[in-house]
């Protein structure tokens, strides 16, 4: 099975840098998802690591070792819509599956 | 707007009754899963279908569920005998290569 861990909560200011951990264990690994839900939508894909390393888009970079069950999400210079849930999830076959997601809010 | 659409966007209900809820993929995409979201977590996969043919199923899928995708298009799911731990919303993804691009979801609520 999966059991996907993350930090529940977290604040920062307009303009700043946020990582986002996420530890997994499974029995199986096809890749992890980072996933953007803003309250009361649908989520919205952001990045797939699939090896282990970091890729980068635009504001968004996300990092992935395989060996340690680890990934991070790293949010640069922060605007007030990325106040928002990010979900890390991990594939297994053709199934996701989610952690809880972390409340990220943006202050002024 | 992702492509994949779901109807209604919100269901009231008693207890009890039947419900089903629609999903239309984007056209061109052969997978498409259903979850279900409760507050403060993450959704849970329940099934999902490769074409017409459904592929895995959750054990979180009761028998009270069931899904179809009667000409691999549209998905439809019902819960049957609703009961209030039903309350969450069901979120419909479709997906080609990697990515699974979701839909707005139905808010259910039983009461």
């Amino acid at each position: 099975g999966q059991n996907i861990d993350q930090p529940t909560e977290m604040t920062a200011t307009e303009g700043a840098i946020v990582q986002i951990n996420c530890t997994y264990q499974t029995s199986g690994f096809n890749g992890l998802f980072w996933y953007q839900q803003h309250a009361g939508e649908a989520p919205t894909f952001l990045s797939y690591n699939v090896l282990d390393g970091l890729e980068e888009k635009g504001r968004f970079s996300s990092f992935l070792s395989r060996s340690k069950g680890y990934s991070y999400l790293l949010l640069k210079e922060l605007q007030m819509k990325d106040s928002a849930s990010y979900l890390c999830a991990v594939a297994r076959g053709d199934r996701l599956a989610f952690g809880k997601g972390n409340q990220v809010v943006v202050i002024p | 707007d992702t492509g994949v659409s779901q109807n209604p966007r919100h269901k009231i209900t008693k207890r009890g009754q039947n419900v089903t809820f629609r999903c239309d993929p984007i056209s061109e995409h052969n997978r498409l899963y259903w979850y279900r979201q409760t507050l403060g977590q993450g959704p849970e996969f329940l099934t999902y279908f490769q074409n017409e043919a459904q592929l895995e199923k959750s054990r979180l899928l009761s028998d009270r569920f069931s899904a179809e995708r009667p000409k691999g298009s549209f998905s439809t799911l019902e819960i049957q005998r609703t009961e209030q731990g039903d309350s969450a919303m069901y979120l419909c993804a479709s997906r080609q290569g990697n990515e699974q691009f979701f839909g707005p979801g139905t808010r259910l609520t039983v009461l």
